[in-house]
């Protein structure tokens, strides 16, 4: 248990669908991120925020859609999704500062059909 | 972009062996980090190293970095099969960046 908790832990969602993955810190950190990892591939950073304000956008479609109420919850908001958009999406936290730890959720197994 | 790449990607070992994988990466750092995830899981942090230091210990695992080389190694040492999982460094790419590389993939047999 690393104190960052993903919702839900499986999610198998059609082409046409909504939904959306829920991550929840208790730690005290005031950055959340949201990372893609596909088979045999790097983590690929997706979103961060800090201090509820969004600092990375790396290149993601508009069919995910980040958003931060504040600062121990994050959402990524999933529509109209590929089926190579099939992943586990990893939300991590870390503290304020420079070299800090990332605390990870257990992620969310998202499969597109 | 900043990347760190792990090798070799794959790693099969005897318990009780020592377990060695690599790290490079391209542009200047503040600081590596190494993780483990168990198949399936999330990330778990194992050991910083900060850019002025050389070698860090943390109870089996011994992690060396050569800014010059833009390189870092990981040890484990006496491995378990409990050790099996796939590991990971991340290098920072800017405040509140981590990049993280492909892993390396290690098997402990029993």
């Amino acid at each position: 248990e690393t104190g960052v908790t993903q919702t839900p832990r499986h999610l198998v969602m059609g082409m046409t669908n909504k939904k959306s993955l829920k991550c929840e810190q208790h730690l005290g950190h005031n950055a959340m991120y949201w990372y893609k990892q596909s088979a045999k591939k790097p983590l690929e950073l997706m979103f961060v925020y800090n201090f509820k304000e969004q600092t990375e956008n790396n290149s993601v479609p508009s069919r995910f859609s980040p958003e931060c109420p504040n600062s121990s919850h994050l959402f990524l908001h999933l529509h109209t999704l590929q089926p190579e958009d099939s992943a586990l999406y990893l939300c991590a936290s870390t503290e304020a500062g420079e070299g800090t730890e990332a605390f990870f959720g257990q992620g969310t197994r998202l499969t597109v059909v | 972009s900043q990347q760190g790449e792990e090798d070799p990607q794959a790693l099969s070992i005897q318990e009780g062996e020592n377990a060695t994988m690599n790290c490079s990466y391209k542009t200047s750092i503040n600081n590596l980090q190494w993780y483990r995830q168990n198949s399936g899981r999330g990330l778990v942090h194992l050991i910083l190293i900060r850019s002025n230091e050389r070698e860090k210990h943390s109870g089996r695992l011994r992690v060396t970095l050569d800014t010059s080389k833009k390189s870092s190694s990981l040890l484990i040492t006496a491995s378990r099969a409990a050790d099996t999982a796939s590991y990971f460094c991340a290098t920072d790419a800017g405040t509140y960046k981590y990049i993280f590389g492909t892993g390396t993939r290690l098997k402990v047999l029993a």
